[in-house]
C-alpha cells in the first residue's frame, strides 16, 4: 500500500451531472497529480497540484478542474458529465516537484449514464 | 499521438518462464522511463525504474533493458510465477515535465501454474 486514499471507491451519475472525487497525499507529499485511466488503457495526465495551484495540465477541457488544500489533500471536479467520462480516477503524490517516483491510490471507478 | 507503444497487449508464460514486455517511444527529451504493476481493483504501483544513462537495471526478477539508439525498452521477469499475473504498464517522463507522466496502454500478463 502506498498511502495514498481516495474516495469514493465507485460512483454512478448521470451525464450533465457533476462530480467531486478526492485523495489524501501520503505523509510528506506536497505535490499531486491526476490521471483518467479508460478501461483497456494507460492512464492519462489530466493535470498537477503543487503547493495549491495547478501546475502543469493534460488535453482534457477545462470541465476537469481541481483544488489542492494546505495539508495537501486534493479533489477533481468534472462538470457537465459526459458518457466517455467513465473511467478509472488515479491520484498520484509525490514527495516535491521534482520528485520521479509518484505513488498511485486505489483510484475511484466513475460510471456516467 | 501515442508517444509510448507497448507490446504484446497480452503475453501467456508458463511458472517459470521468462515474461518480456517491450515498449518504444518517439520523444528523446524523455529522461525517466518506469515500469508500473496493476492489479485489478488497485492502482499502478511502481515496480522498477531506469535513466537513459543505463544499459540495464536489474532489481530481483525484474530487469529494465535500455537501448537509447533504438529508443526502446524492455521489461524482464525471470522466473515467473502466478503471482506476477496482473497489467504492466511502462511509462515515460521528461525533466520539468510538471507530473506528466506518458504510459503505454499496457500488457496483460498471465502465469500459468
Amino acid at each position: 500500500e502506498t498511502g495514498v486514499t481516495q474516495s469514493p471507491t465507485h460512483l454512478i451519475k448521470t451525464r450533465g451531472q457533476q462530480v467531486t472525487l478526492r485523495c489524501s497525499s501520503q505523509s510528506g507529499h506536497n505535490t499531486v497529480s491526476w490521471y483518467q485511466q479508460a478501461l483497456g488503457q494507460g492512464p492519462q495526465f489530466i493535470f498537477q497540484y503543487y503547493r495549491e495551484e495547478e501546475n502543469g495540465r493534460g488535453n482534457f477541457p477545462p470541465r476537469f478542474s481541481g483544488l489542492q488544500f494546505p495539508n495537501y489533500s486534493s479533489e477533481l471536479n468534472v462538470n457537465a458529465l459526459e458518457l466517455d467520462d467513465s473511467a478509472l480516477y488515479l491520484c498520484a503524490s509525490r514527495t516535491t516537484l521534482l520528485g520521479e517516483t509518484q505513488y498511485f491510490g486505489p483510484g475511484t471507478r466513475l460510471l456516467v449514464l | 499521438q501515442q508517444q509510448v507503444k507497448q507490446s504484446p497487449q497480452s503475453l501467456i508464460v508458463q511458472k517459470g518462464g521468462i515474461s518480456i514486455i517491450n515498449c518504444a517511444y518517439e520523444n528523446t527529451a524523455f529522461d525517466y522511463f518506469p515500469w508500473y504493476q496493476q492489479f485489478p481493483g488497485k492502482g499502478p504501483a511502481l515496480l522498477i525504474a531506469i535513466r537513459p544513462d543505463v544499459s540495464e537495471k536489474k532489481e530481483g526478477r525484474f530487469t529494465i533493458s535500455f537501448n537509447k539508439s533504438a529508443k526502446q525498452f524492455s521489461l524482464h521477469i525471470m522466473d515467473s510465477q502466478p503471482g506476477d499475473s496482473a497489467t504492466y504498464f511502462c511509462a515515460a517522463s521528461m525533466r520539468g515535465s510538471q507530473g506528466n507522466l506518458i504510459f503505454g496502454k499496457g500488457t496483460k500478463l498471465s502465469v500459468k501454474p
